[in-house]
């Protein structure tokens, strides 16, 4: 089976802009997790999606990040305005359930 | 709120030696599962081994192992003859089973581990 897809790679940016990443992941996986994993860090969740509802966004920013999940496929995860301390890697996870969670490569994002 | 702690930064050992990284962690969960992850330099998560918490016996998974000690809050891993393409971070994580659909992990800061020829 395919793996989680996300884009871009890579991305810099200056404070004050605004940014967004894609995810697309595996086929049938009802649920979708964004995490942040700051440098010398592990990863911490954002959002986490069910279909296309919010199970837990308790630690998202939601003064300068949003996302969404149109029709419980696809997300998109943007942040506006951005900060210096938003540099990071910005990792998408599927699962059925709790079980086969499948990370994907993550978006390193810095912030100049 | 759950926390997970790894107290070993880095760690090294020769290749084909035999290495255990420690990981404890903090819940009043009852009911609950345990995981490593390995995070290579193309930074994806891989799944290394997971342990139920209501299971007594230790998973183990090939060269993988894991001592759980669930009274002392312990989750340390067992790598047997290591290989060169065992160098990354490794994360220990926990995610709470208490019914509903919440499953998120909660890692520690991870342990850089380098296999040495």
């Amino acid at each position: 089976e395919a793996g989680v897809a996300q884009s871009p790679r890579y991305k810099i940016i200056e404070k004050r802009q605004s940014v967004a990443f894609w995810c697309n992941p595996i086929s049938g996986h009802a649920t979708l997790y964004w995490y942040q994993q700051i440098l010398g860090q592990g990863p911490k969740l954002l959002i986490q999606f069910q279909n296309n509802g919010v199970v837990d966004d308790s630690q998202l920013p939601k003064d300068r990040f949003s996302a969404e999940r149109l029709k419980g496929v696809d997300s998109t995860l943007k942040i506006q305005p951005a900060k210096l301390e938003d540099s990071a890697v910005y990792l998408c996870a599927s699962s059925r359930d709790r079980h086969g969670y499948t990370f994907g490569s993550g978006t390193r994002l810095t912030v100049v | 709120a759950q926390t997970v702690t790894q107290s070993q930064p880095e760690m090294s050992v020769q290749e084909a030696e035999t290495v255990t990284l420690s990981c404890t962690y903090d819940t009043s969960e009852n009911n609950y599962y345990l995981f490593w992850y390995k995070q290579p330099p193309s930074r994806q998560m891989i799944l290394v081994i997971r342990q139920e918490a209501y299971k007594q016996q230790n998973a183990t998974e090939n060269r993988f192992s894991v001592n759980f000690q669930k009274a002392a809050k312990s989750f340390s891993l067992k790598i047997s003859d290591s290989q060169l393409g065992d160098t990354a971070m490794y994360f220990c994580a926990f995610m709470p089973n208490s019914g509903g659909s919440n499953y998120k992990l909660t890692f520690g800061k991870g342990t850089l581990l380098t296999v040495n020829p």
